[in-house]
């Protein structure tokens, strides 16, 4: 059982269509972080939550922290080929970070 | 540049041979750690440093592996007897702050090995 469940673990749309990954535990957390990783690089930050039921927009993409820091969601509007890659969750409950089990996104143009 | 560099970037190895993977943090980075990816799956944590020390080596899968940062900056990732199971991108990622858990972490772009 992993830590941080991401859902769905696959997604494949397209462009302009609009998309939410999902991000649970049964652990809570502090705070929780989203990346996004390309192949053959590593993740990259995106955006990190810090209060239960906070909402941050970074331009087509809207973070929200769930009230009980237990979950976390992204949702994408109008989803553009270059938002094609892996999206990761990740946290520390304790001393020790976790990632997400990562959703796949493929967009096609 | 001035990110994270990882080498060998890619790295073919027969079955019992020993690796090394190298990794060069961001400079003045005090936390450093070491992640293991499965294709399509998030990393999994295998050790972190701050500064020389190894605070956290609870990742690692057994004892064949080990990490070293003897100078609190460069560090390196050594595979003994590698099997086919450690098949995996190793991936390097630096964090100014002492803590870095909750930090934002700065990752190279791996080391994809292959055990034959």
């Amino acid at each position: 059982t992993q830590l941080l469940e991401q859902s769905p673990q696959f997604l494949s749309i397209q462009e302009g269509e609009n998309l939410t990954v999902y991000c649970n535990s049964s652990s809570v957390f502090s705070s929780l972080q989203w990346y996004r990783q390309e192949p053959g690089e590593g993740p990259v930050l995106l955006v990190t939550v810090v209060t239960g039921g906070e909402v941050k927009k970074l331009k087509r993409l809207t973070f929200q922290f769930g009230d009980a820091r237990k979950d976390s969601s992204l949702h994408i509007t109008a989803a553009q080929p270059g938002d094609t890659g892996l999206y990761l969750c990740a946290g520390a409950p304790g001393n020790q970070f976790y990632f997400g089990t990562g959703t796949s996104l493929t967009v096609i143009p | 540049g001035a990110g994270v560099s990882q080498s060998p970037r890619y790295k073919v190895a027969k079955r019992g041979q020993d690796v090394a993977l190298r990794c060069d943090p961001i400079s003045g980075h005090v936390s450093l750690f070491w992640y293991q990816q499965a294709l399509g799956q998030g990393p999994e944590f295998l050790t972190y440093f701050q500064n020389e020390a190894q605070l956290d080596k609870s990742g690692l899968p057994s004892d064949r592996f080990f990490a070293e940062r003897p100078e609190g900056s460069v560090s390196t990732l050594k595979i003994q007897r590698t099997q086919q199971e450690d098949s995996a991108v190793y991936l390097c990622a630096s964090s100014l702050a002492v803590s870095g858990i909750n930090n934002e972490q700065f990752f190279g772009p791996g080391t994809r090995l292959t055990v034959l």
